[in-house]
């Protein structure tokens, strides 16, 4: 399984930009990142996924390096609802169209006031 | 839709006791995916599903665990007989894949612990 790595903790003001650093240097050319994010007391959600374009969304972007071997989440105004671990994954692909998300540790994203 | 619902939310057991957790998808997504989760161990995949079938098992622990889909709106996860290792957050997902999105959507969890 590829492997992302991710700071332990990062922390924040409100309203204020917030990039979340993952590496991956041993991604394979088909291998998508993937961001989901936790909140406390929830299920993980998703929050972005790219392959090697930039990608946006309502909730987030996703800056991918031009070699791949690393991506940034930024949330452009940081809330205190944001408050969460977040996770970086690389889908791996079994077979065919069957694939699974391996979570690692994440990182914890504290939002202060 | 009301997204992924698992039952129950909350269960406390003996050890040796039998437990099944149930999981109903969210309609019309054909992978279900069953997670544990905690704190030394973060969260595992177990197994999973596509169309009922289970494709990977590879990360159920031991014999002890089983997990069923008998069809596309229900799945179970047992275990029997159950340890206090087992104590855990155990969540059910599940996603429909294309070839423009292959979100997961997650349950609320049902939260396990065996004395």
């Amino acid at each position: 399984d590829a492997k992302t790595t991710q700071p332990n903790s990062m922390e924040s003001n409100e309203e204020e930009p917030v990039h979340l650093p993952c590496n991956h240097s041993t991604i394979s050319g088909t291998d998508y990142i993937h961001w989901y994010r936790q909140l406390p007391s929830q299920g993980p959600e998703y929050v972005i996924h790219g392959l090697t374009s930039n990608v946006n969304n309502r909730m987030a972007s996703l800056a991918i390096a031009e070699d791949r071997k690393s991506s940034t989440l930024i949330l452009h105004r940081a809330t205190l609802r944001d408050a969460a671990v977040y996770y970086c994954i690389l889908r791996d692909v079994i077979g065919g169209s069957n694939y699974k998300l391996t979570f690692g540790k994440g990182t914890l994203l504290t939002v202060n006031p | 839709d009301a997204g992924v619902i698992q039952s129950p939310r909350h269960e406390v057991t003996e050890m040796g006791q039998e437990v099944t957790l149930r999981c109903k998808p969210i309609s019309g997504h054909d992978y279900l995916f069953w997670y544990r989760q905690t704190m030394m161990r973060g969260l595992e995949l177990l197994i999973y599903f596509n169309n009922n079938v289970p494709i990977d098992d590879s990360g159920m622990p031991e014999d002890r665990f089983s997990a069923k889909m008998p069809n596309a709106s229900f799945s179970t996860l047992k275990i029997q007989p159950s340890e206090p290792r087992d104590s855990a957050v155990y969540f059910c997902a599940s996603s429909y894949v294309s070839l423009v999105s292959e979100t997961q959507y997650f349950g609320p969890g049902t939260r396990l612990l065996v004395l």
